[in-house]
């Protein structure tokens, strides 16, 4: 158990509907990232908050939202949903500002889009 | 503009033999972080072994080790005694520190330790 908490771990949803994955960081750990790990793309980066505030942006989609709550706990909410968004979502975490000391990750979240 | 590199897409060892996964890079920044991740067949991404660009050590953990080569801009990892358990998606990844940090991996060598 790396203390990255992810949920729900697998998700079956229909185009055009919408989701919200959850995950929760390692205790102590101030920022909390996400990344999406499709078949052909490897793993993306689309967003880092650190302390509730929003500190990089990557490749997310404007379909694509999240937010780092007061205690710490962040939200990722995936919208319009396409078949393309099928895909494992990890969520990291790390104490400082940014990863200098490596990501821990959760477990991931598995996105099916049927 | 950083990159990464990982010519290997797929490796195969013997149990209890030694292997190499290379991994190169291309920046211009004289200090960085380097890391490597292991993904098993759970999924589940763990931090293997991370390294310093300032320190010319070469990092060790356990069976896992680094030789990194900073004016080759070459990161690869040596494992050990592999073991069955150690088949998995190894990822390598940069990470620049100056200004606005940026973090980057490559597309990953996929290994398999045959008993």
């Amino acid at each position: 158990d790396s203390g990255v908490t992810q949920t729900p771990k697998h998700l079956i949803t229909a185009t055009g509907q919408r989701v919200t994955l959850r995950c929760s960081p390692r205790s102590g750990d101030l920022s909390v990232y996400w990344y999406q790990q499709s078949l052909d793309q490897g793993l993306q980066f689309l967003i880092h908050y650190y302390n509730g505030e929003e500190r990089a942006k990557g490749n997310i989609l404007e379909r694509f939202s999240a937010q780092q709550f007061p205690d710490l706990h962040s939200e990722l909410n995936l919208s319009s949903l396409e078949l393309g968004d099928s895909a494992l979502y990890f969520c990291a975490s790390s104490e400082r500002e940014g990863p200098y000391y490596g990501y821990t990750f959760g477990s991931g979240t598995r996105l099916t889009v049927v | 503009a950083q990159t990464v590199t990982q010519s290997q897409p797929e490796m195969s060892v013997q149990e209890a033999e030694t292997v190499t996964l290379s991994c190169t890079y291309d920046t211009s920044e004289s200090n960085y972080y380097l890391f490597w991740y292991k993904q098993p067949p759970s999924r589940q991404m763990i931090l293997v072994i991370r390294q310093e660009a300032y320190k010319q050590q070469n990092a060790t953990e356990n069976r896992f080790s680094v030789n990194f080569q900073k004016a080759a801009k070459s990161f690869s990892l040596k494992i050990s005694d592999s073991q069955l358990g150690d088949t998995a998606m190894y990822f390598c990844a940069f990470m620049k520190v100056s200004g606005t940090y940026k973090y980057i991996f490559g597309t990953g060598t996929r290994l398999k330790v045959l008993a």
